[in-house]
């Protein structure tokens, strides 16, 4: 079935420096791809979304680009913030079969230091 | 900006006894969702519903759960006989119709079956 990987955490980062959690992606179809940021004690917020290859999805000076060659859709920030502190999830959902749910990664726990 | 609200926010319950845990999605969303999240681990689909059915489900959705649409605006996640196992925080998802979508999640349900 469809899946998603993604870089364990937890991700350790001092502020302004820059940021890359990689993902991966299986599917037999067509997916469209998201990165959803969990702030602590919250639910899942939609980062950004991208569903084509080549698409780059964009949002809070995060992005993210579909490869459909390497399967990949690795998210990325050139400045990051404490603000930005989260759990950061890959996932999919292969809406070429219908509106089927989406497969989450485990999730990349990022903390980011003043 | 339109979300998605559950109640309650916490919920105890001991091992053996129901629960409902209640969702009130976006207002002119049509596809509703159950997601949990064990501590530590994965964002886990339980089960999708649409157009007043359930659309699919996965293997955790087993006998004990089911869903309800009671009116317009409620979603609900019944567990019939809580085991220590169904700990976990449980999210409520909407989403649009149409390719690619995304979710929107509330802020989840912590339930604690002891």
């Amino acid at each position: 079935g469809d899946s998603v990987t993604q870089m364990e955490g937890p991700v350790t980062l001092s502020e302004e420096a820059f940021l890359t959690i990689n993902c991966t992606y299986t599917a037999t179809g067509y997916p469209s791809l998201f990165w959803y940021v969990q702030y602590p004690g919250e639910g899942l917020q939609l980062l950004l979304k991208a569903t084509k290859a080549d698409d780059k999805g964009s949002n809070k000076g995060f992005e993210a680009t579909y490869r459909k060659e390497t399967t990949s859709f690795h998210l990325e920030k050139g400045s990051v913030q404490v603000s930005d502190s989260a759990v950061y999830f890959c996932a999919l959902s292969d809406r070429t079969k219908g509106n089927t749910p989406l497969v989450f990664g485990k999730g990349t726990r990022l903390s980011v230091i003043a | 900006e339109p979300e998605v609200t559950q109640t309650p926010s916490h919920q105890v319950t001991q091992m053996g006894q129901e629960v409902i845990l209640r969702c009130v999605p976006i207002s002119n969303h049509l596809y509703f969702y159950w997601y949990r999240q064990i501590l530590g681990q994965k964002v886990e689909f339980l089960v999708s519903f649409y157009n007043n059915e359930i659309s699919e489900k996965s293997e955790i959705f087993d006998d004990q759960f089911s869903v309800e649409r009671p009116d317009g605006s409620n979603f609900t996640l019944k567990i019939r006989s809580t085991k220590l196992e169904d700990s976990a925080m449980y999210f409520c998802a909407s989403s649009g119709e149409g390719m690619g979508s995304p979710l929107h999640f509330g802020n989840g349900t912590r339930l604690t079956v002891t």
